[in-house]
């Protein structure tokens, strides 16, 4: 089972600040997803990244993937209360299970 | 659009008690998963089905069972509820195994 770790757990910032938030494990993964979680609401899928080294841009969001496809990125540029929720990268395991890692949950103050 | 549909939304079960988690999906998906969230934490993977009439065991099986009689529906079942089983349970489906969508989620409570 390969164990995701995300950092850091909570993350509290002001409207207009930029932040990141990461994912590593010690096992690499074949791909890997960032998935946005709202209150009473499931996982959404954000992006999935499948090359090392890769990065994907949505809107004023950046995924970046790690050369040895070991870790992860989330960078969000001037933040908004919009983006706040709970961020969860997944990793593709064996049998073709998503492994989820426990969260970073983001709060955007106005 | 319907997609990925869980119910009940919310239920309280008495420690002992038994129930059946619903899940239907119409987008012809043939995997399916059910995960449990506990508050503050990621998913954790109960159980998932490739197919029709395939079950698998995930990271957290013990006390639920599932079956897949359809492509369709995937229903979890809860044999003698425990207070450990209160969470927040998630139905999803894949056509392929790396992009998942997921339920609204049902809330379950054990007293």
């Amino acid at each position: 089972t390969q164990l995701l770790e995300q950092s850091p757990q909570f993350l509290s910032i002001q409207e207009g600040e930029n932040l990141t938030v990461y994912c590593n494990s010690s096992s690499v993964f074949s791909s890997l997803q960032w998935y946005r979680q709202e209150p009473g609401e499931g996982p959404v899928l954000l992006v999935t990244v499948v090359t090392g080294g890769e990065v994907k841009k949505l809107k004023r969001l950046t995924f970046q993937f790690g050369d040895a496809r070991k870790d992860s990125s989330l960078h969000i540029t001037a933040a908004q209360p919009g983006d706040t929720g709970l961020y969860l990268c997944a990793a593709s395991g064996s049998a073709r299970q998503l492994t989820f890692g426990s969260g970073t949950q983001l709060t955007v103050l106005p | 659009n319907a997609g990925v549909t869980q119910t009940p939304k919310f239920r309280i079960l008495k420690i002992g008690q038994s129930m059946t988690l619903q899940c239907t999906q119409d987008m012809n998906h043939n995997y399916m998963y059910w995960y449990r969230q506990d508050p503050g934490m990621g998913l954790k993977l109960i159980y998932y089905s490739v197919g029709a009439g395939i079950t698998d065991k995930g990271e957290v099986p013990n006390g639920y069972n599932v079956s897949r009689s359809t492509t369709e529906d995937f229903p979890l079942r809860l044999e003698l509820a425990a207070p450990s089983q209160t969470s927040v349970y998630f139905c999803a489906s894949s056509r392929q195994a790396n992009t998942i969508y997921f339920g609204e989620g049902s809330w379950l409570t054990v007293v």
